[in-house]
């Protein structure tokens, strides 16, 4: 079964741009996981969808949107990037609803310049 | 609010066998996970406790206690991949979604 996929790998932004990143799930999992990955915080929680709901949503600003697909592909959005937005952005798709096993894709890195 | 404590950084030998501690305060327990990430690669699965004991799978094993808010990650016969991030998370209730330490980097020496 192929695994959690994620594009694009790496990307390049300026402030003030936005950004969207795609990802797909496990065949089967129906839920989706948003992580942003910093060395300064680690990893916190973005936001899950379920069946194309948002079912959770973490401490970030509302520049950062995301959706889910009736295929159960996400996308994330990131709307008038700063800075601090520089990170590694996984997702994670979970076969069940609990306990939340994450399994994660390889990533995006995002650079804000 | 939840908060997860891990120590920073870890040296261990080749051969040896180390202890990764994770301690947590959380309202309403549901489980513990542990993660390893290696640099540049995403976190995987290693273990999942929810009741109290030791969990062992091959050279990994995981150990929890709920009366203490205290989980561990025993390494034995280390190699050289074993170098890595740890990382322990809880989900918050019953929420499908994972709060993270700030992991343990692990360097496996010669």
């Amino acid at each position: 079964k192929a695994g959690v996929t994620q594009t694009p790998r790496y990307l390049i932004k300026t402030r003030g741009q936005q950004v969207t990143l795609s990802c797909s799930p496990i065949s089967g999992h129906r839920s989706v996981s948003w992580y942003q990955q910093t060395p300064g915080q680690g990893l916190q929680f973005l936001f899950e969808y379920f069946s194309e709901t948002q079912r959770n949503k973490g401490n970030f600003p509302g520049r950062f949107s995301g959706r889910q697909f009736s295929n159960s592909r996400s996308e994330m959005n990131v709307s008038t990037l700063e800075l601090g937005d520089s990170a590694l952005y996984l997702c994670a798709s979970n076969p069940r609803e609990f306990p939340p096993e994450q399994y994660f894709g390889p990533g995006t890195r995002l650079t804000v310049t | 609010g939840q908060n997860i404590d891990q120590p920073t950084e870890m040296t261990a030998t080749e051969g040896a066998i180390v202890q990764i501690n994770c301690t947590y305060q959380t309202s309403g327990f549901n489980g513990l996970f542990w993660y390893q990430q290696h640099a540049g690669e995403a976190p995987t699965f290693l273990s999942y406790n929810v009741l109290d004991g030791l969990e062992e799978k091959g050279r990994f094993s995981s150990f929890l206690s709920r009366s203490k808010g205290y989980s561990y990650l025993l390494l034995k016969e280390l190699q050289m991949k074993d170098s890595a991030s740890y990382l322990c998370a809880i989900p918050p209730g019953t929420a499908s979604k994972l709060t993270f330490g700030t992991g343990t980097r692990l360097q496996v020496t010669l």
